[in-house]
């Protein structure tokens, strides 16, 4: 069983609220990840980190932003959330990958967001 | 960019039946990757292949890589209740991220 934990599961706010989005993994995984998801719909990247002070811009443009300060420690900030930011955001990690291979990227259980 | 398209995207089956879904791209990979997403939950990985023409089972599950390494199948065997949820192909690109499909969401009728 995959040790990433994120928090809050469900979060419920009105438009204009600064929020953070807290991920947390106790495996050492250099590598972590956000990805977005409208409900039953497909993943996309929106962040990730190759290590401490390490962030990417992923595949789909976000109004979020991220920060590692810890290896353990990914969070995801949204300055002034809008309804249009409702989704579910999840969250990754994965050690290097090995040469020739690939290392499986172990999933969180998500935090369902929904903007009012 | 890359895209994988999966099929079907709903399946509704009664227990006990077998499932086959499949997975193409318009490019080629070296790794393709099965990932399950419970209800309310994050995707876990099911299988992953390495090899063109790999045969690779988990349990009653069984997926293959295709041998022009631009798909890949997925079956389930006597399908149970605690199958339902999305299945979802995915191919790394590149060391730093990995692309997803659709999902093919699997329904077992009473």
């Amino acid at each position: 069983e995959a040790d990433i934990y994120q928090t809050p599961r469900y979060l419920v706010i009105g438009t204009g609220k600064k929020i953070t989005l807290e991920c947390s993994q106790t495996m050492g995984h250099d590598k972590m990840y956000w990805y977005q998801q409208d409900p039953g719909m497909e993943l996309h990247l929106i962040h990730y980190s190759y290590g401490v002070n390490s962030t990417e811009k992923g595949d789909l443009s976000s109004e979020s932003t991220v920060s590692r300060i810890r290896t353990e420690h990914f969070p995801l900030t949204l300055e002034s959330a809008r309804p249009s930011h409702t989704s579910q955001y999840l969250c990754a990690s994965s050690e290097w990958p090995r040469a020739g291979g690939y290392n499986e990227q172990f999933f969180g259980p998500g935090t369902r967001l929904t903007v009012l | 960019g890359q895209q994988l398209n999966q099929s079907p995207q709903s399946m509704f089956i009664q227990e006990g039946e077998d499932v086959s879904m499949n997975c193409t791209s318009s490019s080629i990979f070296n790794t393709w990757l099965w990932y399950k997403q419970d209800p309310g939950e994050g995707p876990v990985l099911l299988i992953a292949l390495y090899k063109a023409g790999e045969l690779t089972s988990n349990g009653r599950l069984t997926a293959q890589f295709g041998i022009t390494r631009k798909d890949s199948f997925l079956n389930i065997s006597a399908s149970i209740p605690s199958d339902v949820g999305i299945y979802f192909c995915a191919g790394p690109v590149g060391y730093d991220k990995i692309i997803f499909g659709k999902g093919t969401r699997l329904h077992i009728l009473p």
